[in-house]
């Protein structure tokens, strides 16, 4: 069935280092994909997506880089903050009928810590 | 703008007790969602709607019914709570769209223990 993993579990890096967070996805039909923060007591939040037909879009200090032929997503912070601490998930989307997507399929999480 | 919103945010309950909890979003969207987290699990689906009065089952529904009576609002419940259903539990909501657009906006959670 479909899957969303993240190759590391844990990440820790010095503030004002770039960190890079992985996600492993099996879906190759996935067309949609998100990436999370959560915050340690708090609701997910929203980072950034990307849709299938990119391979890469960038934000604030965030970019998010898709390798479709290896199914891999990765999420990259530069110049990591004391406040990017938190756990870090992606989630994928899977087309359905009718073309109206209503489903994600998320990832476990990755822990961030900024050492300061 | 509130975005999405839950109450109530701590609830501790015995087993077999009863209890709602409440979702309210403000951002018109068709789409609701309860999940439910636990540790090394990730976020499970439990049930969703698509849109005012229709409900769905998700990955795990058992012991938990809903209801969408009005678009804004979501409720769970859960009619006799067990020691299994000690989680938190995030409602989230999305607009309808193709590809792309489908991007889920969470609330705060409710952090539940049952006894």
């Amino acid at each position: 069935g479909e899957s969303v993993g993240l190759h590391l579990p844990t990440l820790s890096v010095q503030e004002g280092d770039n960190s890079i967070i992985n996600c492993a996805y099996s879906n190759s039909a996935s067309d949609y994909f998100i990436w999370y923060k959560q915050e340690s007591g708090k609701g997910p939040q929203f980072i950034i997506d990307i849709r299938s037909n990119m391979d890469k879009r960038q934000g604030q200090r965030v970019t998010v880089l898709l390798n479709k032929t290896v199914k891999h997503l990765s999420l990259q912070i530069a110049a990591t903050q004391p406040g990017d601490s938190a756990v870090y998930f992606c989630a994928e989307n899977v087309p359905r009928g009718g073309g109206s997507n209503y489903k994600l399929t998320f990832g476990k999480g990755t822990l961030l810590t900024v050492n300061p | 703008n509130a975005g999405v919103t839950q109450t109530p945010k701590f609830r501790v309950l015995k087993t077999g007790q009863s209890m709602t909890l409440l979702c309210a979003q403000d951002m018109n969207h068709e789409y609701m969602y309860w999940y439910r987290q636990d540790p090394g699990m990730g976020l499970r689906l439990i049930h969703y709607s698509v849109g005012e009065g229709t409900t769905a089952k998700g990955e795990v529904p058992d012991g938990y019914n809903v209801s969408r009576l009005k678009k804004q609002n979501f409720l769970l419940g859960l009619e006799s709570a067990a020691p299994s259903q000690t989680s938190v539990y995030f409602c989230a909501s999305s607009r309808p769209g193709t590809s792309g657009r489908g991007t889920q906006y969470f609330g705060p959670g409710t952090r539940l223990t049952v006894l």
